[in-house]
């Protein structure tokens, strides 16, 4: 059964940066990207960028270019997003997917706040 | 970026009724098209996949059919555990874009 875990809620100040995991189990991790979507509170939802964690290669949507940075453990099969210089705006549930979408994470509440 | 413009964005229907919520893409997209469904708190739970394959242990009542730039979730006899929000997702093509979704309530 593919499932992917991820971490628990964050709190974080703001200017500052927090990384949220996402564990993968039930299929090999290396043979597809994942993404990482946006939900803000009442909000639709915005794609974020995908890492291939074979090669490590990224894309990122223009939006979160200088917000978000995303990498891959192969040795544990856990994919991250780190969110930078935290505003109000950071506030969201942010969820990890993969094989175009069959398969979610069940979403991580960041919470900016000083 | 493909534009998904989902319609309508409220519905209310009656337990019973046969509901349809429509996705539009601004470009083809072949069958790349998803459709999930999000009560509140809680992840987006996938329904339909690549426009018409229903995913395992998800009532029969849910289909969807369409390709390339119109597509549509159907639910056949609502049922009051349907009462949530509805978005499609295209993943034809990054970046993926997201319907706005669709509020469904009980009248």
């Amino acid at each position: 059964e593919v499932q992917l875990q991820q971490s628990g809620p964050e709190v974080g100040r703001p200017g500052s940066s927090v990384k949220i995991s996402c564990k993968a189990s039930g299929y090999t991790f290396t043979d597809y990207v994942m993404n990482w979507v946006k939900q803000s509170p009442g909000q639709g939802l915005e794609w974020i960028g995908w890492i291939d964690p074979e090669y490590g290669s990224t894309d990122y949507a223009e939006k979160f270019k200088k917000k978000a940075t995303l990498t891959a453990d192969t040795s544990s099969s856990t994919a991250y997003i780190q969110l930078s210089s935290l505003t109000s705006e950071d506030t969201a549930t942010y969820f990890c997917a993969s094989q175009g979408g069959l398969y979610w994470g069940q979403g991580v509440m960041v919470t900016v706040s000083s | 970026d493909i534009q998904m413009t989902q319609s309508p964005s409220f519905l209310s229907a009656s337990v019973g009724d046969r509901v349809t919520i429509n996705c539009k893409a601004s470009q083809n997209i072949n069958r790349y098209l998803n459709w999930y469904q999000q009560k509140l708190g809680e992840a987006p739970k996938l329904l339909i996949y690549n426009a018409n394959s229903l995913q395992t242990g998800i009532p029969s009542r849910f289909s969807g059919s369409g390709s390339g730039t119109d597509f549509t979730l159907t639910i056949s006899s609502l049922q009051p555990e349907d009462v949530a929000t509805y978005f499609c997702l295209q993943h034809n093509s990054w970046p993926w874009t997201f319907g706005g979704g669709t509020k469904l309530e009980l009248k």
